[in-house]
């Protein structure tokens, strides 16, 4: 059963047009919600960690917000640089369950 | 900054042979784990690894899957008599208590 959610799939944006990520769960007892950045050809960059609704965690340009059953993604004026596939996890009972991302091109 | 490094970046073996995948996590990191993403798919968890034994499996770890920690610094899968649909990128990552997982850049095991 899918326990984590991703959409859009793939989001195409100008360079400084806002936009959000969506990560929707259905698991209980949520132990944390993780937020990474995966390039082409390298493994998953840590962004941020959530832990229960109503926080927030800011760095640079990304903000990631988490309520009792999703979680976004902010990104304000992105850069082509952001470009790459956003993936969020959760972790719950040691086990760690990922989205299918979504994949963000950003053109200058 | 310390990371995790896996070798080899890409390995191609015969369908039935065994191949052991390498890592060598961050080096105070206490928790290890191995992930698979097949092309186009999600991130998989397969095996977490404390104190020297599996602490979580998921269902994909079956008995053709293997871990250990040899020495003090490698952590290994050992994925034996492999199959075409074995084929992906494996990733392997570490953390501290209470910390999140830093990730290697992975492994393309290629299966012909």
């Amino acid at each position: 059963e899918d326990q984590v959610t991703q959409s859009p799939e793939a989001l195409r944006l100008q360079e400084g047009e806002s936009s959000s990520l969506n990560c929707s769960y259905t698991v209980s007892g949520l132990r944390g919600l993780f937020w990474y950045r995966q390039d082409p050809g390298k493994g998953p960059e840590f962004l941020f960690t959530l832990y229960s609704a109503g926080e927030e965690k800011e760095k640079e340009r990304l903000k990631a917000t988490l309520t009792k059953k999703e979680s976004f993604l902010h990104i304000t004026a992105p850069k082509p640089e952001d470009s790459a596939t956003y993936l969020c996890a959760l972790y719950n009972f040691n086990k760690f369950y990922f989205g299918s991302g979504t994949k963000l091109n950003v053109k200058p | 900054e310390p990371e995790v490094t896996q070798t080899p970046s890409h390995q191609v073996t015969q369908m039935g042979q065994e191949v052991i995948l390498r890592c060598v996590p961050i080096s105070n990191h206490l928790y290890f784990y191995w992930y698979r993403q097949i092309l186009g798919q999600k991130v998989e968890f397969l095996v977490s690894f404390y104190n020297n034994e599996i602490s979580e499996k998921s269902e994909i770890f079956d008995d053709q899957f293997s871990v250990e920690r040899p020495d003090g610094s490698n952590f290994t899968l050992k994925i034996r008599s492999t199959k075409l649909e074995d084929s992906a990128m494996y990733f392997c990552a570490s953390r501290e208590i209470n910390q999140p997982q830093h990730f290697g850049d992975g492994t393309r095991l290629s299966i012909l």
